[in-house]
């Protein structure tokens, strides 16, 4: 099983259209989560931390459950702006951070 | 954010020839830096861990007399791919750890290398 595993997509949606990606983690030590927006060709940006009691920042709600090793990113009334891969990350607990391949979006219009 | 930078940011080498590419930490102290590499398509994975005046420590078949990396400051850590061939051409991206957040990874730009 993969440490961190991610639906590659891609998605296609149109805009103002909600939509949900999920991700699953192998290591039931693993301490942070974190979902990573990379847009084509650039390097990674932190999008935000997911909490146990689950997190929400303006349009984006992530969720986590610990006891299916689960992470969950929702976007709701999606803009063109939001299309590109979103990572799901994961730290195992040593301070480095675990990627996932990624979950490619791409919102039309 | 923090901001790191990465130099340069895109190189093209004959093979055999050897790399250096530099990652800077602009407005913090980073004891701590990493190196990774992406292959198209796939996801980021982490070479190495940098810490700032020891050895560095790699991962699992990264060949550390490969990829040398040097973190002689608290703002610098370099890496070089020594003879670098075809294969190694890659996205290598650095990423700083501030130690005032530490969950917190900032990452650089990127350095596209394409070995010819």
């Amino acid at each position: 099983r993969k440490e961190v595993e991610q639906d590659p997509g891609p998605f296609n949606v149109p805009e103002g259209a909600t939509v949900a990606f999920n991700c699953t983690y192998s290591n039931s030590a693993s301490q942070s989560f974190f979902w990573y927006r990379q847009d084509c060709r650039k390097e990674p940006k932190l999008l935000m931390s997911v909490y146990s009691s689950g997190n929400e920042d303006g349009r984006f709600t992530a969720q986590l459950n610990r006891a299916s090793q689960y992470i969950s990113l929702l976007i709701r009334d999606s803009k063109l702006s939001d299309s590109a891969t979103y990572l799901c990350v994961v730290n195992p607990g040593y301070s480095t951070l675990t990627f996932g391949k990624g979950t490619m979006l791409l919102v039309s219009p | 954010g923090a901001v790191v930078s990465q130099h340069p940011s895109w190189v093209i080498c004959k093979s055999g020839t050897s790399v250096k590419i530099e990652c800077r930490s602009l407005d913090f102290q980073a004891t701590t830096m990493f190196w990774y590499r992406q292959f198209p398509k796939q996801s980021l994975m982490l070479m190495a861990t940098s810490n700032e005046g020891s050895k560095a420590t790699y991962e699992q078949g990264v060949e550390k007399d490969k990829f040398l990396i040097n973190h002689a400051s608290l703002t610098l850590s370099t890496l070089t791919v020594t003879s670098a061939h075809p294969e190694d051409s890659s996205f290598y991206i650095c990423s700083a750890r501030d130690e005032t957040e530490k969950e917190t990874q900032y990452f650089g730009p990127g350095t596209r290398l394409l070995v010819l």
